[in-house]
This record gives C-alpha cells, sequence and structure tokens, in this order.
C-alpha cells in the first residue's frame, strides 16, 4: 500500500510563501495531486505532477521528485482565505482502478 | 468543468435505521467512483471503489454488508449505510473523474449523523 506523510498543522502570515511538504511511498507511482479543502466542505483540486519538476499555477506551485517520494505545495502571496486543509494525494498503478489515496492532511493557518 | 452531485447534503437518523446516499456525475459518464469518508480533523479515508455494472471493491476494514453500495448506471452511484450507529456518524464524499488521467471530482459532501 501507500504511506503518505504531511506535517499536521502549519502556520503563517498573510502575504508570505509557504511551503507545505509531502512525502510517499508506494509501488506504481502514477501521479500525486494536491487538494484544497475547507472546513465542511468537499476537497478542491489544485495541482497534478506526474513527471519531476515544478508545476506553476498562479500564487500555488507543486513539485514532484519520484526518486525521493517527494512532493511539495508552495503558497505566495498568502491570504486569509488560503487557511484550510491542504491534502497530498497519491495514485497508484497496481489498485486497478487508479484509486487515490490521500495522507493526512496539513491544515494552514493564515493570520493578518 | 466536470460536475459531481451528491444527495443529500446533512442527515439525521436513528440508530438502526439505513440511510442512502446518492452521488451523480452531471456532465459526464463515469464508469468508476469513489467514496470516502472524513472524521472530524481526519483525512479521507478511501472506503470502496464503485463499479459501474459490477460489485463494488472494499477496502480492507470497510464491512461490505453494512456499507451497500450500487452503480446502476453511468451517472449514479448510491452508499446506503445499513443499520446505522452513532460511530457511523461522520461525512461521507463521493468523487469520479471524467477521463483516464484527468483529477477526482468530488461531490459536496454528506454530513451524517446517527443518535
Amino acid at each position: 500500500g501507500q504511506n503518505i506523510d504531511q506535517p499536521t498543522e502549519m502556520t503563517a502570515t498573510e502575504g508570505a510563501i509557504v511551503q507545505i511538504n509531502c512525502t510517499y511511498q508506494t509501488s506504481g507511482f502514477n501521479g500525486l495531486f494536491w487538494y484544497q479543502q475547507h472546513a465542511g466542505e468537499a476537497p478542491t483540486f489544485l495541482s497534478y505532477n506526474v513527471l519531476d519538476g515544478l508545476e506553476e499555477k498562479g500564487r500555488f506551485s507543486s513539485f514532484l521528485s519520484r526518486s525521493k517520494g517527494y512532493s511539495y505545495l508552495l503558497l505566495k502571496e498568502l491570504q486569509m482565505k488560503d487557511s484550510a486543509s491542504y491534502l497530498c494525494a497519491v495514485r497508484d498503478w497496481n489498485t486497478g482502478f487508479q484509486k487515490l489515496v490521500f495522507g493526512t492532511g496539513t491544515r494552514l493557518l493564515v493570520s493578518p | 468543468g466536470a460536475v459531481v452531485s451528491q444527495h443529500p447534503s446533512r442527515v439525521i437518523c436513528k440508530s438502526g435505521t439505513s440511510v442512502k446516499i446518492e452521488c451523480r456525475s452531471l456532465d459526464f459518464q463515469a464508469t468508476t467512483m469513489f467514496w470516502y469518508r472524513q472524521f472530524p480533523k481526519q483525512s479521507l479515508m478511501l472506503m470502496a471503489t464503485s463499479n459501474e455494472g459490477s460489485k463494488a471493491t472494499y477496502e480492507q476494514g470497510v464491512e461490505k454488508d453494512k456499507f451497500l453500495i450500487n452503480h446502476a448506471s453511468l451517472t449514479l452511484s448510491t452508499l446506503t449505510v445499513t443499520s446505522a450507529h452513532p460511530e457511523d456518524s461522520s461525512f461521507y464524499i463521493c468523487s469520479a473523474r471524467d477521463g483516464g488521467n484527468s483529477p477526482l471530482h468530488f461531490g459536496n459532501g454528506t454530513r451524517l449523523t446517527v443518535t
């Protein structure tokens, strides 16, 4: 199976930059996803990496190193509305249906 | 973009009763849908994979007879929590993708409270 780890909580200041790390172990890696989830709501898709390197999308960037089993989500110019949980999820070829397994999630609190 | 609709958004039921949750893909066909459960301040835990026209695949530790899944069409999957107990109170979320490599799209979730 997969083993996906993220820090439990992080705090940052409005306007700053924060990096949320994710490490994983899987036998049939087929992509890593980042989702944002506000309390009581469903997750929303942020980014997807399947090859090594950096994917940039506005204020959000995600990096992947397959050899290290490591990814990070970088949030720039933090806003109060970015306070949410950030979920790292890995897709695995070996599961047949390409299901997504989620990490523990990182709760980010952005303060003024 | 792909939209997944889930109903109801909230339900309160008495212990011992059954609750059905519906998950629909509104603008695409989904041969596979996924059901997740999320307890407070925890991440999403995959319960089962729902396959159109065949039996669902359950994750280890999830009781098949308690969480009945029916995927009768390419746009609808249902999860029935049978003989619900207070410990089944949770946030249930369904998801689907509209292509092999596209990201999962989630329904808005169902908050189940069993009294």
